[in-house]
């Protein structure tokens, strides 16, 4: 199992491009999340997901859009890219596990991604 | 809205010295807690949880304890090692078993000097 793998791992973008920061699990997860980490701050979430073709916004969603087509892959998409999305982005994934009242998420590595 | 508050950081200890972070917690309801941790160029990885008021979470010679009446979940272990040097995250969620949107605090890192 690779668990939940994100590329790039590193990123430079100027004002106004757009990229799509890939997400990807083989644990047949339900759940997938996205989250920014700023410096010095926790993380913040930005949309999350039920199964495919379910997304919904989570506290931070300006300037991002994601798409869930299949169970293992959760793309994010920055369309027009500001200087304030410069960040280190966490993919995140969890099952549904009855019982316990929680289910643990399994991150990703992360991407930096710088805009100037 | 639901939110937590770390400790200042960072913290520099001594091996084999006793380490707290503080966390306390502001929620609706009944959250579950957690604590994260993230070592060098990884991830977070699951440290510890508690679901239900005086549960006590541990794993790798780390505890916390779910304190409803002081809405605390203070991070204690009584000897750190170098390989504890990583940023914790103390964090919670609605309880329940559908998608759970973590609110995270804001990190602690901790050295540890040999």
């Amino acid at each position: 199992n690779a668990g939940v793998t994100q590329t790039p791992k590193f990123r430079i973008l100027k004002i106004g491009q757009s990229m799509t920061l890939q997400c990807t699990q083989d644990m047949n997860h339900n759940y997938m999340y996205w989250y920014r980490q700023d410096p010095g701050m926790g993380l913040k979430l930005i949309y999350y997901s039920v199964g495919a073709g379910i997304t919904d916004k989570g506290e931070v969603p300006n300037g991002y859009n994601v798409s869930r087509s299949t169970t293992e892959d959760f793309p994010l998409r920055l369309e027009l890219a500001a200087p304030s999305q410069t960040s280190v982005y966490f993919c995140a994934s969890s099952q549904i596990v009855t019982g316990i009242g929680y289910n643990e998420q399994f991150f990703g590595p992360g991407t930096r991604l710088t805009v100037l | 809205g639901n939110s937590v508050t770390q400790m200042e950081g960072p913290v520099t200890l001594s091996e084999e010295a006793f380490l707290t972070i503080n966390c306390t917690y502001t929620a609706t309801g009944y959250p579950s807690l957690f604590w994260y941790v993230q070592y060098p160029g990884e991830g977070l990885q699951l440290l510890l949880k508690a679901t239900k008021a005086d549960d006590k979470g541990s794993n790798k010679g780390f505890e916390a304890t779910y304190r409803k009446e002081t809405t605390s979940f203070h991070l204690e272990k009584g000897s750190v090692q170098v390989s504890d040097s990583a940023v914790y995250f103390c964090a919670l969620s609605d309880r329940g078993q559908g998608a759970q949107k973590l609110v995270f605090g804001q990190g602690t890192r901790l050295t540890i000097n040999p």
